[in-house]
């Protein structure tokens, strides 16, 4: 069965970095795109971007460029997003989410758990 | 890109139906059939209930169901239960080959 298992929670300061990893099992990893939304406390879900796992090459959303980075290692099925420069206002739950067959960042049928990232002095 | 406007909250009693609409614009909503509905419980992670505007995955409960006129899709979700209390997310294609979100609504089963 199609698993997304996600690292677990995070406490940093902030100016920090962070790297929340995905780790995918039961599919071939390499034919369907990762993508990644997040959930700010009593927030609702934010689409962050998405990385094609056959190429490598990411799309970032409006306000995700500069500090958010998404990465793959294929060789153990694990998609990667990493924060630089911490702010207060990053604490959050980060999910990855499996692009539907088809429709890469539009529909997403399986989700990670989620992962706590909190941000704070 | 704007978030997809939804109701903060709608409530029913069991047995009855609801309908949460998401607004957009010709640039979302309004101009792709690529709109879907996820389904939050407390603490759980968002899960696909329907696709395509009104189409379910596979195993998702046929009380589930989408429409759209114009600007504005709609979920149903006919004989309500207590287990569909959850939070509603609406999404939509746009025309930025991006993904945007609604706000979410409250369902509250009373």
């Amino acid at each position: 069965q199609v698993q997304l298992v996600q690292s677990g929670s995070e406490l940093k300061k902030p100016g920090a970095s962070v790297k929340v990893s995905c780790k995918a099992s039961g599919y071939i990893f390499t034919d369907y795109a990762m993508n990644w939304v997040r959930q700010a406390p009593g927030q609702g879900l934010e689409w962050m971007g998405w990385i094609n796992t056959n190429t490598g090459n990411p799309m970032y959303a409006q306000g995700f460029t500069g500090r958010f980075v998404f990465s793959l290692d294929t060789s153990v099925s694990t998609a990667y997003l990493q924060i630089s420069s911490l702010k207060a206002e990053d604490t959050a739950v980060y999910y990855c989410a499996r692009g539907a067959e088809g429709y890469s960042y539009i529909y997403f049928d399986y989700w990670g758990q989620g992962t706590l990232v909190t941000v704070s002095s | 890109q704007s978030a997809l406007t939804q109701p903060a909250s709608v409530s029913g009693s069991p047995g009855q139906s609801i309908t949460i609409s998401c607004t957009g614009t010709s640039s979302d909503v309004g101009g792709y059939k690529y709109v879907s509905w996820y389904q939050q419980l407390p603490g759980k992670a968002p899960k696909l209930m329907i696709y395509d505007v009104s189409n379910r995955p596979s195993g998702v409960s046929n009380r589930f169901s989408g429409s759209e006129s114009g600007n504005t899709a709609s979920l149903t979700i006919s004989g309500l239960q207590a287990e569909d209390e959850a939070d509603y997310y609406c999404s939509s294609y746009t025309s930025s080959r991006k993904t945007v979100f609604g706000g979410g609504t409250k369902l509250t089963v009373l």
